[in-house]
């Protein structure tokens, strides 16, 4: 089974507008982690925001929010005002603490249209 | 604080040569990955290392890749002989410390390899 699924090979998003990047995790473990990386076209992977399991507020790092639902196992991305950098592949990871590995999703592309 | 670097940032080599792709992790990161990323796929864990010793290599194709890191810091990674479908960016990472935004890990810039 798929420890991470993003639903969304690709995205379009107005400059300015808000959009949510689906991310869904699957563990059977009680703590984990959430990360949000952006690969711009360069192949940098740039790390964005972190959620732990045990957090209770929604992770915010500037315009990035990540949306987390427990019970339902997601953890959507939010990016609100999007500009023409924002263009750029949007990776969803989790790392389980029983282990030592990453787990990548296999990316969104987002587009940003002026 | 300077981040993950990585050498060289683009090879082109023949099929059957070698290559050997160079990482230094930021300071003070004790875990560094080797990660293979073909073109419009998720990044796939190669090796893992924790100072000088190698922790997850399940994913490490052995009869070509090879991977050191002697002195706990920096690290090579090494393909002989090259095959066509190892054209993908290798992409070196570095983990923060625990209790550090979760442990995470920062990527370098990538190495791109093409294989003709």
């Amino acid at each position: 089974a798929q420890k991470i699924t993003q639903t969304q090979p690709g995205m379009f998003v107005q400059e300015k507008e808000a959009v949510t990047l689906d991310c869904t995790y699957d563990t059977s473990d009680q703590s984990y982690g959430l990360f949000w990386y952006k690969q711009p076209s360069s192949g940098e992977m740039i790390f964005l925001i972190y959620q732990g399991s045990y957090d209770e507020q929604n992770a915010t790092e500037g315009r990035y929010s990540l949306n987390f639902q427990k019970a339902r196992k997601s953890a959507n991305l939010v990016i609100s005002a999007s500009q023409l950098g924002d263009s750029a592949m949007y990776f969803c990871a989790m790392r389980e603490d029983t282990g030592n590995q990453f787990y990548f999703g296999t990316g969104t592309s987002l587009t940003v249209i002026p | 604080e300077a981040g993950v670097a990585q050498s060289p940032r683009y090879k082109i080599i023949e099929k059957r040569q070698s290559v050997a792709f160079w990482c230094n992790p930021i300071s003070g990161h004790a875990t560094l990955y080797w990660y293979q990323q073909i073109l419009g796929q998720g990044p796939k864990l190669l090796i893992q290392f924790q100072n000088n010793g190698v922790v997850d290599d399940s994913q490490l194709p052995k009869d070509r890749f090879s991977a050191e890191r002697l002195k706990g810091v920096d690290s090579t990674l090494k393909i002989q002989p090259a095959k066509l479908e190892d054209s993908a960016v290798y992409l070196c990472a570095s983990r923060a410390p625990r209790g550090f935004k979760g442990n995470t890990i920062y990527f370098g810039e990538g190495s791109w390899l093409t294989v003709v």
